[in-house]
Formats: C-alpha cells, structure tokens, sequence
C-alpha cells in the first residue's frame, strides 16, 4: 500500500563508498519493482527494475536484490559520487498496475 | 524518447480557486496516466490511475469531486483542484504508461508545485 505521512530515513556515506538503501514491502502479489532516484523540486528518475521472478539484477553502478521471503528490497551503489545524492523510492506493483511508492531515503554523499 | 511534460511547473492561487494542470505525454501515446501527490520530505502517494476515454479510478481518501481527472485523449490528462484550500498545497506528478515495451514501465513528468494561499 502507500506510504503514510513518515519523513525520510537519511543515509550518509563518503564518495567512493558504496551505498545500501533498502526498502520493506508489504504485498506479497507486487510482481515487480522499480528504484526511482528523486532530486529536488522534480520528478523521479528511474534506476534500475526487478520483476519478482528474479533476486538479484545489475545496471550501471548500480544493483538492485529482491528477496521475496521477508519481502525486503535493496539498492546498491557502488563507488558513490556527490552526484548521486538525492531521495530515492522503491515502488511495488500491484497486479493490475498500481504503483506504490515506499517511503524514501535520503542519500547524502559527503565529498 | 517517452517524455512526459506538466504545466504548469509551479502555480500560485487563492484559496477557494480551482487549478488544472495538465500532463501530456510528448512522444508516445499513454494508454494510462497515474496521478500522484507528494508532501514536503514525503513519498509519492498514488491519488488516482485514468485510461484515456474512460472515467478515472481514484484511490482511496481522495475526493473524486475535489480531484477532477479527464484523460481526454491519448497524449494529455488534466487534474482540477477544485476549490483549492492550503491543504491542498503540494507537488503533484503524473505518471503515463505506453504500454508498447513494457505495460508496467512508467514515464513521469517534472511535476508541478501547487501553493494554495
């Protein structure tokens, strides 16, 4: 379902560290997963994807793992840069086509 | 390619005014447009899902007659805030699907800033 009215977790990290944000999920019929990156005052960005058939999927810098079990979804970053910093959201979709965004981490990356 | 547009980016108005704001998919048809709203230093919250000539499926909590979506044709939706109160300050950002690639895959626009004063 959607998130309710929580501020952002934040995460801090030094540039070239590698950054994990993880996510919590609530319904076990989500099928897929996207990591969206936001910005300030703009619309998200997308990042990488996951449909529920997969645990794990890699992109540039960047991997996403799904585990379906305690449904918890992560991202990692790798050799983080100051550009990097930003909220990102986890979104679910709910068969039909509901999206449904978590709650967000704050990444600050400390040059 | 699969770029969404809002107007306006920021808009201003009295309370007890209306506001549209509209969101056009630029390069692809969008079969379906999704609305949702974000309060400072909160997530995305889903307010309402419309398939082009049909009527909007809105979330539950938010108001189908505050909250007036059209999807008209294949390329623009608009959102009314309808007799807007400072409550109702807020980013608001549409989503579309094409449904060509992937039906789950999502295009959003930059979003627009409402300020109800």
């Amino acid at each position: 379902g959607e998130s309710v009215g929580l501020h952002l977790p934040t995460l801090s990290v030094q540039e070239g560290d590698n950054s994990i944000i993880n996510c919590a999920y609530s319904n076990s019929a989500s099928d897929y997963f996207i990591w969206y990156k936001q910005e300030s005052g703009k619309g998200p960005q997308f990042i990488i994807d996951i449909r529920s058939n997969m645990d794990k999927r890699q992109g540039q810098r960047v991997t996403v793992l799904l585990n379906k079990t305690v449904k918890h979804l992560s991202l990692q970053i790798a050799a983080t840069q100051p550009g990097d910093s930003a909220v990102y959201f986890c979104a679910e979709n709910i068969p039909p086509g509901q999206f449904y965004f978590g709650t967000g981490t704050s990444l600050t990356v400390i040059p | 390619g699969a770029v969404v547009s809002q107007h306006p980016s920021w808009v201003i108005c009295k309370s007890g005014t209306s506001v549209k704001i509209e969101c056009r998919s630029l390069d692809f048809q969008a079969t379906t447009m999704f609305w949702y709203r974000q309060f400072p230093k909160q997530s995305l919250m889903l307010m309402a899902t419309s398939n082009e000539g049909s009527k909007a499926t809105y979330e539950q909590g938010v108001e189908k007659d505050k909250f007036l979506i059209n999807h008209a044709s294949l390329t623009l939706s608009t959102l009314t805030v309808t007799s807007a109160h400072p409550e109702d300050s807020s980013f608001y950002i549409c989503s579309a699907t094409s449904g060509s690639r992937s039906s789950y895959e999502q295009y959003f626009g930059p979003g627009t800033r409402l300020t109800v004063t």
